[in-house]
């Protein structure tokens, strides 16, 4: 596969459910993504990763965990989420930060019941 | 706080029409501005990047601009095509923090 691939591409759960997306980048980049689109308003980056170090968390509600095991793999662990966390939560991989351009996946749509 | 507004919110044009999106951003204090277009329910696919220090990015059709002191892009679509219907949102990256636009829907009709 090429490009940045995330599953699964849909998932539904309840509040008490724990829960992963994945994401993975066939790039070679350093740097990984964590965004959230919810409706109606734009889009909110989450997490950033560079070299698996996390460099920012833009005050994300700790029942939303990442993990960065290596360069490609991306993680975003849920736990006792809200229906209000349901939304588009995107991936993406650059380069590196700051000058580079982001790639995206396709995302995963998650409905929290 | 970077605030990032794309105007319009939506536009609707007859097919081969040349169109312009425009983006402004608060602080000029920029690496880049990225373009994006997205289709319903999909992750986004970038379209152009255009670094601080650069005026334009030039791609096919598509021609974006930078004027960074006013806090403004602009993208230019030449003879759109019904292909081109899509959200397209515009992005400022600085301290590893990326704040993006609302997006611009556009419908290209046949």
């Amino acid at each position: 596969e090429t490009g940045v691939t995330q599953t699964p591409r849909h998932l539904v759960m309840g509040m008490t459910n724990k829960k992963s997306l994945k994401c993975e980048q066939h790039l070679g980049h350093n740097a990984m993504y964590w965004y959230k689109q919810s409706a109606k308003k734009p889009l909110e980056l989450m997490f950033v990763y560079s070299l698996e170090e996390r460099v920012e968390n833009n005050s994300v509600p700790s029942r939303f965990s990442p993990e960065c095991p290596n360069s490609s793999h991306l993680f975003l662990h849920l736990h006792t989420l809200q229906p209000e966390d349901s939304a588009l939560y995107l991936c993406a991989s650059s380069q590196g930060l700051a000058a580079y351009e982001q790639y995206f996946g396709p995302g995963t749509r998650l409905t929290v019941t | 706080k970077q605030e990032v507004t794309q105007i319009p919110a939506a536009l609707s044009v007859p097919e081969g029409e040349n169109l312009v999106l425009n983006c402004s951003f608060t602080d000029s204090a920029i690496y880049n501005l990225q373009w994006f277009r997205q289709d319903p329910g999909k992750g986004l696919t970038s379209l152009l990047l255009i670094q601080s220090s650069q005026r334009e990015q030039t791609s096919g059709r598509l021609n974006a601009s930078l004027d960074k002191s006013s806090g403004r892009s602009t993208l230019y679509i030449a003879a759109s095509q019904p292909g081109d219907s899509a959200t397209y949102l515009c992005a400022v990256y600085n301290n590893n923090d990326m704040r993006f636009g609302a997006g611009t829907r556009l419908t290209v009709k046949p």
